[in-house]
């Protein structure tokens, strides 16, 4: 079972910044958060990780709180092709050879 | 980041065929590659682990004897869905590790079995 929690759905506004929060209240300490999304029809995509300092890249940022219960995904300026469904995912780290388990993750819906 | 290709990204075949859908890690090796079914509206599953030249591990439910895996160089898996039926008819994809510890995912293969 997915060890995150994700609200269903969220709209966004055309150019604004999007925030998609995720709890994961039961994290260990050595379990990283990563972001993938899946535009329709298509295989999942990377998007940003982290463990327990806030990451920025040229996507997203990732925003996790001091106690890394829960975590928040930022898209800062969200367009039309950022419509998909947004997984947040706890995992050990650095271990690559341990697979990625999905929830039902967040369809988030960009609105021009 | 690093690139996984999938083939073909989409089959359509009679009940009772084989089918046999191809990873790929285009610019990295990948000692592990894994396998996932979606179900439309539904999230990815996990079906099983492939590993360079061993046997693949299943996850529970998933019939190894129905989806052979194998795992024969260091950028090739393949996933072959023997003697198809309507019920597996599904979106198939694949993923592998890349750099960092990422998990780099193919485009997808989607599976119509008549």
């Amino acid at each position: 079972d997915a060890k995150t929690t994700q609200p269903p759905s969220m709209d966004c506004a055309e150019g604004r910044a999007a925030n998609l929060p995720c709890n994961h209240s039961t994290i260990s300490g050595n379990e990283y958060v990563y972001w993938y999304r899946q535009i329709h029809s298509q295989g999942p995509q990377y998007i940003i990780h982290g463990l327990k300092n806030n990451e920025t890249n040229e996507m997203a940022s990732l925003i996790i709180t001091e106690d890394r219960k829960s975590s928040t995904l930022i898209l800062p300026h969200a367009t039309l092709r950022d419509t998909a469904v947004y997984y947040c995912i706890v995992r050990v780290g650095n271990s690559g050879n341990t697979p990625l388990v999905f929830g039902k993750g967040t369809r988030l819906s960009v609105i021009a | 980041g690093a690139v996984v290709s999938q083939h073909p990204s989409r089959v359509i075949c009679k009940s009772g065929t084989s089918v046999k859908i191809e990873c790929r890690s285009l610019d990295f090796q990948a000692t592990t590659m894994f396998w996932y079914r979606q179900f439309p509206k539904q999230s990815l599953m996990l079906m099983a682990t492939s590993n360079e030249g061993s046997k693949a591990t299943y996850e529970q439910g998933v019939e190894k004897d129905k989806f052979l895996i194998n795992h024969a160089s260091l950028t090739l898996s393949t996933l072959t869905v023997t003697s198809a039926h309507p019920e597996d008819s599904s979106f198939y994809i694949c993923s592998a590790r890349g750099g960092g510890n990422i998990q780099y995912f193919g485009a997808g293969t989607r599976l119509s079995v008549l």
